[in-house]
């Protein structure tokens, strides 16, 4: 199974919203309601922030927000903040009956 | 509230094994879905298996016939045993959760463990 491709870096200013896509086949990203985002800090485990494409976690913020269109999801960040800079992973459930992650997008801001 | 502790990693040799374990608190193993995720170091989170509240399993193709995932009812704990490890093999190794609240059936990872380092290296 390969990756989901997603930018290798993605940035913006605070204030400023930014989008990151993450490509993948009918076999998974466009072919379920199934796709995930993670928000991963240096040295920690990953944070769950978008599940079921565009589904929020209660306790994460509004600015955080997903879609999807045919084999491509993104993840918009919007009135970016510094403590959004990170590292980004998209996910999808797949045809195998596994999952598959994106190569990861590591989100600077100015 | 809930909780995940990983444990088991360690320096391995090529070909050795290894068994990781997840003790898990807070919630019911036996009625979740389980994944080991993994991530090499300065690498993207790789999936590696998952065990459904059924008992049914799968697994990524890096890794079949290799590793077998498990879970202990009665310690309410999941483990991963490692066969034929390779240097490919070594990552931070991660157990995850997933959401209640999605009828997805893997991925969604709501909690994960801190993670336990696996080295494969002569």
């Amino acid at each position: 199974q390969s990756a989901l491709t997603q930018p290798a870096s993605v940035s913006g200013s605070p204030g400023q919203s930014i989008t990151i896509s993450c490509t993948g086949t009918s076999n998974d990203v466009g072919g379920y309601k199934y796709v995930s985002w993670y928000q991963q800090h240096p040295g920690k485990a990953p944070k769950l922030i978008i599940y079921d494409v565009s589904d929020r976690p209660s306790a994460v913020s509004n600015r955080f927000s997903g879609s999807k269109s045919g084999n491509t999801a993104s993840l918009t960040i919007s009135g970016l903040q510094a403590e959004d800079e990170a590292d980004y992973y998209c996910s999808s459930y797949t045809s195998s009956n596994t999952e598959v992650f994106g190569g990861g997008t590591k989100l600077t801001v100015l | 509230e809930v909780q995940l502790v990983e444990s088991g990693g360690g320096l391995i040799q090529p070909g050795g094994s290894l068994r990781l374990s997840c003790a898990a608190s807070g919630f019911t193993v036996s009625n979740n879905y389980m994944s080991w995720v993994r991530q090499a170091p300065g690498k993207r989170l790789e999936w590696v298996s998952v065990i459904h509240s059924d008992g049914s399993t799968y697994y990524a193709d890096s890794v079949k016939g290799r590793f077998t995932i498990s879970r202990d009812n009665s310690k309410n704990t999941l483990s991963l045993q490692m066969n034929s490890l390779s240097a490919e093999d070594t990552a931070v190794y991660y157990c995850a959760r997933s959401s209640t609240v999605t009828s997805a059936p893997t991925g969604a990872f709501d909690y994960w463990g801190r993670g336990t380092l696996v080295t494969v290296s002569s």
